[in-house]
């Protein structure tokens, strides 16, 4: 079965510095997998989508992740945090496994303090 | 292009009343999703049409259903409301073959 790990349920920032999000995934062939970004009373933004092309993904807004399939990794990251990257941000996987399905994280709601 | 759209935005309705929530995906995407978004719970995969068939469908109870037309607009039903039924719904479509989804902004459900 398919399933998403997201490491911290908070993450807090200062605005400049570097933005780690953290995501774990398990899926018994490969996947795909994404990152979404949620602000207040909105539906999910796509932000990157990794599909076996490059390891490296770079994505909206200065956002980037790199899958790691020997850390079964996808760990989200941008240089220099802004204020309006305050939100939260969800990592999922989407296999065929048991039918195609997305399978979200359990979210990590970003702070940026100024 | 425009992008999917859901009506209602906002909804209340009261225990054992039942709800239609409809969603238009993306103009020639042929596959729509649905999800439940709670505090609780997080994002939780209701069901999946394509081509008017139900392709997969999550753990939830018989109470919520879903049909997807000709024109691929969807709609969900859940019927006998239950206060645990307040959430965000949302839904996605994506083009034949494309993994990618792409969200709608959510129908915010609140059951008094």
């Amino acid at each position: 079965a398919q399933s998403v790990t997201q490491l911290g349920s908070h993450v807090s920032v200062s605005e400049g510095a570097l933005v780690l999000l953290r995501c774990n995934y398990s899926s018994s062939v490969p996947p795909y997998l994404f990152w979404y970004v949620q602000y207040p009373n909105q539906g999910l933004q796509l932000l990157l989508k990794y599909t076996s092309a490059a390891t490296l993904v770079k994505g909206i807004n200065g956002f980037e992740a790199e899958f790691k399939k020997s850390e079964t990794s996808f760990h989200l990251t941008k240089p220099s945090a802004h204020m309006s990257d305050a939100a939260e941000y969800f990592c999922a996987v989407r296999g065929n496994t048991g039918g195609f399905k997305t399978i979200f994280g359990a979210g990590t709601r970003l702070f940026v303090k100024a | 292009k425009a992008g999917v759209t859901q009506t209602p935005r906002y909804l209340i309705k009261t225990r054992g009343q039942q709800v239609t929530l409809s969603c238009s995906p993306i103009s020639g995407h042929r596959s729509v999703s649905w999800y439940q978004q709670t505090p609780g719970q997080g994002l939780q995969f209701l069901f999946e049409y394509f081509s008017e068939t139900q392709r997969n469908k999550g753990n939830f109870p018989g109470r919520f259903s879903g049909r997807q037309f000709s024109n691929s607009r969807s709609e969900m039903n859940v019927s006998t409301l239950e206060l645990g039924d307040s959430a965000l719904y949302l839904c996605a479509s994506s083009p034949a073959g494309e993994e990618t989804q792409y969200f709608g902004p959510g129908t915010r459900l609140l059951v008094l």
